[in-house]
């Protein structure tokens, strides 16, 4: 059983157009995070939420839209897409929030990514 | 703001021998984290170090922490083709988490 699991795995759309990325896990934590990696392999945070509420929210544009019905789902919208948004979208998620990651040896456990390609 | 930066960003080895990948971090700390990405796959954490002075190991990786310089090492023994990889380093702070931009370990035989 896949713990944290997302998909898409490849989406590839025209620019202007609106798009979802859905993000589950199974683990029973509380807490779920969207990372975004551009080309340069590096990673940063877009939000974090704990048990439904958002707890972190990037220099994000407000086309990024989180929604998270229940604890184990945290899907991305994403509005008007532009070619600045191609990239490698992550889902992850933790027991508990940020401030009990390390605390108990907690981890973040990603998804498998998802690639998104604006044209 | 919480800035995390590893050297080097390349990295390419003969089998067998041995190197260290450095992660600075700019604001207090004390827990940091190691994961591996392989191309195409997702990050899989390999370690985290929560105080001065950690240090752990599995087979042929060893990660340490010194809060004190604000460093984390990861140091490879003995690199055989499998560790070929991008290894990032990420500071956790309160509600901030930073990752570094991620080391590409390439392993020559």
């Amino acid at each position: 059983d896949t713990a944290v699991s997302q998909t898409p795995k490849y989406l590839v759309t025209q620019m202007g157009n609106d798009k979802s990325i859905k993000c589950e896990q199974n683990l029973g934590h509380d807490t779920m995070y969207w990372y975004k990696q551009d080309s340069k392999k590096f990673l940063k945070i877009m939000f974090s939420y704990n048990n439904k509420e958002l707890i972190i929210n990037e220099t994000v544009p407000n086309r990024f839209s989180p929604k998270s019905p229940d604890k184990a789902h945290l899907n991305l919208h994403i509005n008007s897409l532009e070619l600045g948004d191609s990239a490698v979208y992550f889902c992850a998620s933790s027991q508990h929030g940020w401030t009990a990651l390390g605390a108990t040896n907690e981890k973040l456990f990603f998804g498998s990514g998802t690639q998104l390609s604006v044209l | 703001e919480l800035k995390v930066e590893q050297n080097p960003l390349f990295l390419s080895m003969q089998e067998g021998k041995n190197y260290t990948i450095y992660c600075n971090y700019s604001t207090t700390s004390d827990r940091l984290y190691w994961y591996r990405q392989d191309p195409g796959k997702s990050l899989e954490s390999l370690f985290v170090l929560l105080s001065n002075g950690a240090v752990k190991q599995e087979g042929r990786l060893m990660a340490s922490l010194d809060t004190k310089a604000r460093l984390s090492t990861l140091h490879i023994t003995a690199a055989v083709h499998d560790l070929s990889a991008t290894y990032f380093c990420a500071v956790a702070n309160n509600n901030d988490m930073r990752f570094g931009a991620g080391t590409r370990l390439t392993v020559k035989p």
